[in-house]
């Protein structure tokens, strides 16, 4: 695609439930990110894909955190028994390749857990 | 701790004034400081990348300049026009790790 994509837009969940969060990376980019963006916050790392591996996982913030990616492409993060906390944007980017930590950015995922 | 700070907070000015937006950071060892513009709803999108030897770079009428020795950098925004409101991030990141650090923001108003 043009750009990175992010799906769902908005997301309300009720507390203790699991997410899904999808994010489509630009074609050909080998390295995606997923950050967290809390109100009044600022952008918070939690994971990076180079490939289909993650060679850092220590920014997720609990083990109720995980993600994947597939094919070198589609990553899914998945948010297992949310908590209000976790309400935040989710925010994922790619790039040509490591080492630039995300040029591009998609819109984003809002998710509110009640 | 790797932190970037970013003054002011918030800003409004008049349409077709200057304005300077400052990032202070201590992350270390420094691989390159990049601005973002970040519409509300939206990602953030690349302004300006600057490796260390890079001490100024601009992009239309933006431009940013980065001090490696005192750790300081600066976006300057001129001419600005409505579509500059935005907030805009100060993101620095280490060699050798993917972890980008990231300021709170600049959120810039400007006003007809």
């Amino acid at each position: 695609g043009a750009g990175v994509s992010q799906s769902p837009s908005n997301k309300v969940t009720e507390k203790g439930k699991d997410v899904e969060l999808r994010c489509d990376p630009i074609s050909g980019h080998t390295a995606l990110y997923w950050y967290r963006q809390s109100l009044g916050q600022g952008l918070e790392f939690l994971i990076y894909f180079q490939g289909n591996s993650a060679p850092d996982k220590s920014g997720l913030p609990s083990d109720r955190f995980s993600a994947e990616r597939t094919g070198g492409s589609v990553s899914t993060l998945t948010i297992q028994r949310t908590q209000q906390e976790d309400s935040a944007v989710y925010l994922c980017a790619s790039s040509l390749e490591a080492g630039f930590g995300g040029a591009f950015f998609g819109q984003g995922t809002r998710l509110t857990v009640v | 701790k790797n932190q970037v700070e970013q003054s002011p907070q918030s800003l409004i000015i008049l349409e077709g004034k200057n304005c300077t937006l400052q990032c202070n950071y201590t992350v270390s060892p420094f691989s390159n400081l990049r601005w973002y513009k970040q519409d509300t709803g939206r990602g953030p999108v690349s302004l300006t990348i600057m490796t260390f030897s890079e001490n100024t770079k601009s992009n239309g009428r933006y431009t940013a300049t980065l001090d490696a020795d005192t750790k300081q950098s600066s976006l300057h925004i001129t001419a600005s026009q409505l579509s500059d409101s935005a907030s805009y991030i100060c993101v620095v990141s280490a060699r050798g790790n993917e972890k980008l650090t990231f300021g709170t923001g600049t959120r810039l108003t400007i006003i007809p």
